[in-house]
């Protein structure tokens, strides 16, 4: 069956570094686009970056995370990944990666979901 | 602040219905599909509805969404307690960047 499992997270400090990992399997990771989203302790789900079948192509970003944040994937691991920067307090949150589904612009969704991965900001 | 506006709570017995609205614009819902997802008390978010109106497949049809204009709806039928949840929808920007609701809370009373 699909599996997306998330690691990486972890409690860091404000201006730190962080990568995290999503470890896929019961699919062809290359056939692909994927996604990481992030939701805040008690708030609404948010998305933060997408990337389409390899690096070389189309890779998108939340305008307030664009220059912080890169999304990459190995498709020779199956895996994506997200490397956090200059992270800052409000970037706490529990870090979902997530599969796209659809075969075009403004059709696409997510699915499935990884269990997700708890990054924690902080001094 | 989203830019597409959910309820921030809906509730009703069980066995009854339930609808939850998600207002866009004509930038992001007006001209492009709607996802909604169930998100379970300390789950991971979950695919209920895509393309407006298809269920993917385990999803019974007690859930329904339908789109008009820059509106979209969330219809759950048969209010089971199991049910309770945060509902989000999500859409596309033309930007491509994927625009969520704020959520709404299901409570079955």
């Amino acid at each position: 069956q699909v599996q997306l499992v998330e690691s990486g997270g972890g409690l860091v400090k404000p201006g730190g570094s962080l990568r995290l990992s999503c470890a896929t399997s019961g699919f062809i990771f290359s056939d692909y686009f994927m996604a990481w989203f992030r939701q805040a302790p008690g708030k609404g789900l948010e998305w933060v970056s997408s990337i389409r079948r390899t690096n070389t192509y189309y890779t998108n970003y939340a305008d307030s995370l664009r220059g912080r944040f890169t999304i990459s994937r190995d498709n020779t691991k199956n895996s994506l990944y997200l490397q956090m920067n200059s992270l800052r307090v409000e970037d706490t949150a529990v870090y979902y990666c997530a599969r796209f589904g659809g075969d075009s612009e403004g059709k696409w969704w997510f699915d499935p979901w990884g269990q997700g991965t708890l990054v924690t900001v902080s001094s | 602040q989203s830019v597409l506006t959910q309820p921030p709570s809906v509730s009703a017995a069980p066995g009854q219905k339930v609808t939850i609205s998600c207002s866009g614009s004509s930038s992001n819902i007006g001209n492009n599909y709607v996802s909604w997802y169930q998100q379970l008390p300390g789950t991971a978010p979950k695919l209920l509805v895509f393309e407006n109106n298809k269920r993917p497949s385990g999803i019974p049809d007690r859930f329904s969404g339908s789109k008009s204009g820059t509106s979209a709806t969330l219809g759950i039928t048969g209010l089971q307690t199991g049910d309770e949840a945060d509902y989000y929808c999500g859409t596309w920007d033309s930007s491509l960047n994927f625009l969520f609701g704020g959520g709404t809370k299901l409570t079955v009373l």
